[in-house]
């Protein structure tokens, strides 16, 4: 069975100061590993996918990473916008996502 | 592009009565629909997949006669809680993948979310 663990559960950072989440991943033939960032009451909204291992993928101020056992997402310079949870998922064969737990991130001013 | 929209966005309605949450593809066709349900501080629970033109698959655990899912076309698929009850009360979401998008393959992009509330 696919499983999905996201640590930490909740981050607390400052204006500025840079972080990394983790995505740890079991899952039979890898075919994408996705991160998405969900807002309060609202759906996620896509953000990266990554195929394999040593892939990077960057927008803005995020960059994810991916090994054959894990996923980083890393949060450089983080504004209070970036403030959401960032969920991470697996698909393996077939149509199927597993979503891990997810992040809050909270970045104060 | 590669917009999912979600319709209503919240549902309030009584115990026994039923409810259509109607889900679509705005700029693209989707080949496969997602319905979802994230309970508060939780994450999102896989309910079933659906292709146009097919019956949809559901997950273990799941009332397929409780949870009606219709996929009609390439642009729309519906969600239909029977006899709702409060224990259904939800945030349910809706995922659409396929086609010409700006994404990597296999990308699913989410609706906005429907909040159901059952009294």
């Amino acid at each position: 069975e696919d499983q999905v663990t996201q640590s930490p559960e909740a981050l607390r950072l400052q204006e500025g100061e840079s972080s990394s989440l983790n995505c740890s991943y079991t899952v039979s033939g890898l075919r994408g590993l996705f991160w998405y960032r969900q807002d309060p009451g609202k759906g996620p909204e896509f953000l990266f996918t990554l195929y394999s291992a040593g892939e990077e993928k960057e927008k803005e101020r995020l960059k994810a990473t991916l090994t054959k056992k894990e996923s980083f997402l890393h949060i450089t310079a983080p504004k209070p916008e970036d403030s959401a949870t960032y969920l991470c998922a697996v698909q393996a064969a077939g149509n199927k996502l597993t979503f891990g737990g997810g992040t809050r991130v909270l970045v104060k001013p | 592009g590669a917009v999912v929209s979600q319709h209503p966005s919240r549902v309030i309605c009584k115990s026994g009565t039923s409810v259509k949450i109607e889900c679509r593809s705005l700029d693209f066709q989707a080949t496969t629909m997602f319905w979802y349900r994230q309970f508060p501080k939780q994450s999102l629970m896989l309910m079933a997949t659906s292709n146009e033109g097919s019956k949809a698959t559901y997950e273990q655990g799941v009332e397929k006669d409780k949870f009606l899912i219709n996929h009609a076309s390439l642009t729309l698929s519906t969600l239909t809680v029977t006899s709702a009850h409060p224990e259904d009360s939800s945030f349910y979401i809706c995922s659409a993948r396929g086609g010409e998008t700006p994404g990597p393959a296999d990308t699913q992009y989410f609706g906005p979310g429907t909040r159901l509330t059952v009294l």
